[in-house]
């Protein structure tokens, strides 16, 4: 399977909202509801901010938020703040037991 | 407070075998509402599933690394294993064990790096 297409680089001033996409296709996005976001800052084990396309573990801010449409699930991160400069991954299951990353977008904090 | 733990030899030579093993503390591994997993991130790049191990040892691999991965697990010692084998420069990464459940991972070890080089 190939990897999820997401933009490279994203950003925004503090307080703005940005969104990341991440695009698959018909066999892991768009087939299934178990679309998982991930933000690491640099030396960092990577942590789960949203799964399941929308829902959010607890702890994580109600600022972010997930959506799904078609092939692509997009990451919105509401009012920026300086701590969210990181690095973000989308993931999607994508049948017979796989799954498969996007190759990641460093989100700046302008 | 769920925690795991790599470890293992963070330099392999060309063509021999990688094996690193996950300590879980704080939570049985026998729990049947989880899969452990390990997932890698080569430097300066995106993460990439490796494979996952159930309780009961059924494992699932990503078809890319299938024919090079084994995955174990241990109850006794609350330990899962990852042996990678003909390994090449292209398998120098940092390597994660984490928790997963429902194809989501909510919990990480620290990870470690392993450098393949002669």
């Amino acid at each position: 399977q190939s990897a999820l297409t997401q933009p490279p680089s994203a950003s925004g001033s503090p307080g703005q909202s940005v969104t990341i996409s991440c695009t698959g296709t018909s066999s892991d996005i768009a087939a299934y509801n178990y679309v998982s976001w991930y933000q690491q800052h640099p030396g960092e084990a990577p942590k789960l901010m949203i799964y399941e396309v929308t829902k959010r573990p607890s702890g994580v801010p109600n600022r972010f938020s997930g959506s799904k449409s078609g092939n692509t699930a997009s990451l919105t991160v509401s009012g920026l703040q300086a701590e969210d400069e990181a690095d973000y991954y989308c993931c999607s299951y994508a049948g017979s037991n796989n799954r498969v990353f996007g190759g990641g977008t460093r989100l700046t904090v302008l | 407070q769920l925690q795991l733990q790599e470890s293992g030899p963070g330099l392999v030579r060309p063509s021999e075998t990688l094996s690193l093993t996950c300590t879980v503390s704080g939570d049985s591994i026998t729990s049947r509402s989880f899969y452990w997993d390990w997932v890698r991130q080569p430097p300066e790049k995106g993460l990439e599933w490796i494979g996952s191990v159930y309780y009961s040892g059924i494992t699932h691999y990503n078809p890319s690394l299938k024919s090079r991965v084994t995955m174990s697990i241990d109850p006794s010692k609350n330990q899962f294993s990852l042996k990678l084998s003909s390994v090449t420069a292209a398998d120098t990464a940092v390597y994660y064990c984490a928790r997963q459940r429902e194809y989501n991972y909510n919990y990480w070890g620290q990870g470690t790096l392993v450098t393949v080089s002669s």
